[in-house]
């Protein structure tokens, strides 16, 4: 299996332009998570799906971030407009059932800068 | 609130001895997961061994066990016989359905020659 693909894998913005992150998880799995990474907060949920279905986006940070899993092997993490504060490595990963008490797989990171 | 604490921001190991990163957690609920992941300098989040709630026995992968102590809320990480590979950030993290997975801030390891 290739593993869970997150594209791209390094964005460079400026300031209110739109971002889109994009994630592949691995084929069978019907969870996928949506992570964040920064220096100051360290590594947080922003959002998981169940069968395409969002379950808790409570972690998203606000309304400039939207989420979305139009079907089992493809979800999208946008962010309009982007802003400096949005710098971070956002992380997508996806687990076989009962993920918290199983495995997630994480996929390699998209390290995003907002300039 | 559920909540993670990795008290150690950094530790020093010499090539092939031991090392336990500590890692201690708070939740009222009695069923949940403990997991810890390795994230070398590359930027990945690699899996590395779980603990169940219910689990009776410590887990162990290899070269890694965890220490789980309950009743203390620990789940420390062992590392026999480090390695120079094993230079990398270690994140302790839970799990409970229907709530949010959430991480330590991270210990760096640094294995010396």
């Amino acid at each position: 299996d290739a593993g869970v693909i997150q594209s791209p894998r390094h964005e460079v913005t400026e300031m209110g332009q739109e971002v889109t992150l994009r994630c592949k998880p691995i084929s069978g799995h019907d969870y996928l998570f949506w992570y964040r990474q920064t220096m100051m907060r360290g590594l947080e949920l922003l959002i998981y799906f169940n069968n395409n279905v969002p379950i808790d986006d409570s972690g998203m940070p606000e309304d400039r971030f939207s989420a979305k899993m139009p079907n089992a092997s493809f979800s999208t993490l946008k962010i309009q407009p982007s802003e400096p504060r949005d710098s971070a490595v956002y992380f997508c990963a996806s687990s076989l059932a009962r993920p918290f008490y199983n495995e997630q797989f994480f996929g390699p990171g998209t390290r995003l800068t907002v300039l | 609130a559920q909540k993670i604490t990795q008290t150690q921001p950094g530790m020093f190991v010499q090539e092939k001895e031991a090392v336990t990163l500590d890692c201690t957690y708070d939740t009222s609920d009695p069923s949940y997961g403990l997991f810890w992941y390795k994230q070398p300098s590359s930027g990945e989040m690699i899996f590395l061994i779980y603990q169940g709630s219910y689990d009776q026995q410590n887990a162990t992968e290899g070269r890694y066990s965890l220490n789980f102590q309950k009743a203390r809320k620990s789940a420390n990480l062992v590392i026999s016989a480090s390695q120079l590979g094993d230079s990398a950030m270690y994140f302790c993290g839970m799990g409970q359905a229907g709530t949010a997975l959430i991480f330590g801030k991270g210990t760096t390891l640094s294995v010396s020659s």
